[in-house]
């Protein structure tokens, strides 16, 4: 298994700030991931965040709205850029250690945005 | 867009066994089959997973039909804190998955 703490658990922030979202895992993790879900839906995958180098992102996410980094194999950060209310949502990170095996994911990140 | 079909909600009684059905027709040969939940405001929990058997956990049984076109996830014995939406996708071998609407399943008394 995979302990993953995610800091703020929640927060409310200003149109037009930038919030910025940490993930820690206990232990080292090769592949992480950052997902959002929105009021009532389902969670839409963001991005890989991939030690070392540049995010993956996914269909209609951009690396100006969502910087990803991923300084080792223990750690991201996701920061959300230039808030609207459009980006209230639950944001949350999670990580698989080997293919074909189960994703842990932490308890999330819950944004308010005013 | 998710790739899987899945009925949006169902009842069970509890302490009767739940059984949720998901369609996969575009399942490759090697993509595994994965079950997640998620109750209300907390992060998605993994299940079970399987690629041609079926395979029993301690929380589940999941049931892939021959030509694998289409599964149903067995909790034998619901109680209530089962209550929870289930999501059933395939694919992600990395772990990067694709989450459809799921399944909202009640667990009544």
């Amino acid at each position: 298994s995979a302990v993953i703490s995610q800091k703020p658990s929640r927060d409310i922030c200003q149109r037009g700030t930038s919030l910025t979202i940490q993930c820690q895992v206990d232990s080292q993790v090769t592949m992480m991931f950052w997902y959002r879900q929105q009021p009532g839906q389902s969670l839409t995958l963001i991005a890989t965040a991939n030690q070392g180098s540049e995010a993956t992102y996914e269909s209609g996410f951009v690396i100006d709205k969502f910087p990803i980094s991923r300084p080792n194999l223990t750690f991201s950060t996701l920061t959300v850029s230039n808030m609207s209310p459009e980006d209230s949502s639950i944001y949350l990170c999670s990580v698989n250690r080997i293919m074909n095996t189960e994703a842990f994911f932490g308890q999330g990140t819950r944004l308010t945005v005013v | 867009d998710a790739k899987t079909t899945q009925p949006p909600s169902m009842d069970c009684a509890e302490g009767r066994a739940a059984n949720l059905p998901c369609n996969h027709s575009t399942i490759s040969g090697n993509e595994y089959v994965y079950w997640y939940r998620q109750i209300h405001s907390q992060g998605p929990q993994y299940i079970i997973h399987g690629l041609k058997n079926n395979e029993t956990n301690e929380m589940a049984s999941l049931i892939i039909t021959e030509d694998r076109r289409s599964s149903t996830l067995i909790l034998p014995h619901a109680t209530l804190r089962d209550t929870a939406v289930y999501y059933c996708m395939y694919g992600g071998s990395q772990g990067n998955l694709i989450f459809g609407k799921g399944t909202k399943l009640s667990v009544k008394p």
